[in-house]
């Protein structure tokens, strides 16, 4: 079975300052790690992915994530936010069949 | 390219009622195809996926069913609905196992 935790539902942050939003994950077997994005009242856009090779991963926006095994995490990070990436970001494990996503945080950047 | 249609946008039914939201894709063959309730505080709760037509997967018990008459063509239907049914309703698919999955804009669904 696989099952993606946020621990933080909602991660207030000032315009400029770092942000790390926080993804561990569960899986019996390889799985693909993902980050997206959903800007209110809109669908969900994909930031990065994990499918093997270097740990660190880029993606759109400046967002970058690290895979780490031992810990069994994928968290998203960005040096400098801006108030455009207010939103909510769902980290999502797939394998094979299913593709299962966490509850959700949502970053709140304020002035 | 690839598409994927889902309708309808927004729903209002009655406690009871049926229901039935479609979905279909454009411009793939074979895909892995997903329905997900978003509610606020749950994320996105993965309900059935199908990795075939006629094969279905349920993740919840719940109140709804799903089924893929043809390759591109995904349904969620109930037989009535009831008032914790409402949420909004994504549609899904993937290529194949490695990729991301891409959503349609999807349902909002009231149950009154």
């Amino acid at each position: 079975a696989q099952s993606v935790t946020q621990l933080d539902s909602q991660v207030p942050v000032f315009e400029e300052a770092p942000v790390e939003l926080r993804c561990n994950y569960s899986s019996s077997v390889s799985v693909y790690l993902f980050w997206y994005v959903q800007y209110p009242n809109q669908g969900l856009q994909l930031l990065l992915k994990y499918l093997s090779g270097s740990t660190l991963v880029k993606g759109i926006n400046g967002f970058e994530a690290e895979f780490n095994k031992s810990q069994t995490s994928f968290h998203l990070r960005k040096p400098s936010v801006h108030i455009s990436d207010t939103a909510e970001y769902f980290c999502a494990v797939g394998s094979f069949q299913k593709l299962v996503f966490g509850t959700g945080t949502r970053l709140l950047v304020s002035p | 390219s690839q598409t994927i249609h889902q309708w309808p946008a927004t729903l209002v039914q009655p406690v009871g009622s049926p229901l039935s939201l479609e979905c279909t894709v454009e411009g793939t063959s074979n895909p892995n195809l997903y329905w997900y309730r978003q509610a606020a505080g749950r994320g996105l709760q993965l309900l059935f996926y199908s990795v075939g037509i006629g094969q279905i997967s349920s993740e919840v018990p719940q109140n709804l069913s799903a089924s893929r008459p043809q390759d591109r063509q995904f349904i969620l239907s109930s037989k009535k609905l009831l008032l914790s049914d409402s949420g909004f309703y994504l549609c899904a698919w993937r290529p194949d196992r490695v990729a991301e999955a891409f959503f349609g804009q999807g349902t909002r669904l009231t149950v009154v």
